[in-house]
């Protein structure tokens, strides 16, 4: 129950196109599912989180969109560019802050 | 947000001996985190450490190998004790500030030889 699956492990997307990474998970105790993206040689960076009572969020080219009844949520980049170019990790809060991640999404903006 | 940075950046280290790694925030913060990076994995809850009280280690994860210090609200330590090359790991610390968000160090890259 203390799992968090991620899909795809990684995805090719030419530039200007949706990268769509998909997450899904199994206790309904979690209740804050953030998205954080990784370069490199770079610790993860909060990019964009839900709650799910919320079906959707916005904050620039990035969407969240989290479907309760199937304990999915899902990124969406929008005109994907060479630079969004990382490893994205989905996750979600289980007990007092402690955070339990998705395997991870290697995504690859073609120019 | 936070500005956190980890001491040192990475290291490379001789197996049964131990690292001991830094993390400091610019803020005070309640609850600090200390994270496991295996290659090319994804992030693995080590323990939850907090000021004033004693760490507390997620299961598979024990005091005699990670002990932690957190001797005030901006700084902690993770110490990676008799290290093996199993240990070879990118290990970070975070904080959790207002509400649930939660922002990650740099991470301290570990090669263990």
């Amino acid at each position: 129950q203390q799992q968090v699956k991620q899909s795809p492990q990684s995805l090719i997307v030419q530039k200007g196109g949706i990268s769509i990474i998909n997450c899904a998970y199994e206790n309904t105790a979690f209740d804050y599912f953030p998205w954080y993206q990784q370069f490199p040689g770079k610790g993860p960076a909060l990019l964009i989180a839900i709650r799910p009572d919320v079906s959707e969020k916005k904050e620039g080219r990035f969407t969240i969109s989290f479907n309760k009844s199937a304990k999915q949520f899902s990124l969406h980049i929008m005109d994907s560019q060479p630079g969004d170019s990382a490893t994205y990790f989905c996750a979600a809060f289980y007990s007092a802050g402690k955070l339990i991640f998705g395997q991870g999404t290697e995504l690859s903006v073609k120019p | 947000s936070a500005v956190i940075s980890q001491k040192p950046s990475r290291d490379i280290c001789q197996r049964g001996t131990s690292l001991t790694i830094q993390c400091q925030v610019d803020s005070q913060v309640t609850m600090m985190f200390w994270y496991r990076q295996q290659p090319g994995q994804s992030l693995t809850l080590i323990a939850t450490a907090n000021q004033g009280s004693e760490a507390t280690y997620e299961s598979g994860f024990v005091i005699d190998k990670f002990p932690i210090s957190r001797p005030n609200l901006t700084f902690s330590t993770l110490t990676v004790s008799n290290m093996s090359p199993e240990d070879s790991s990118i290990y970070l610390c975070s904080v959790s500030l207002a509400g649930d968000e939660q922002y990650f160090g740099p991470g301290t890259r570990l090669t263990v030889t």
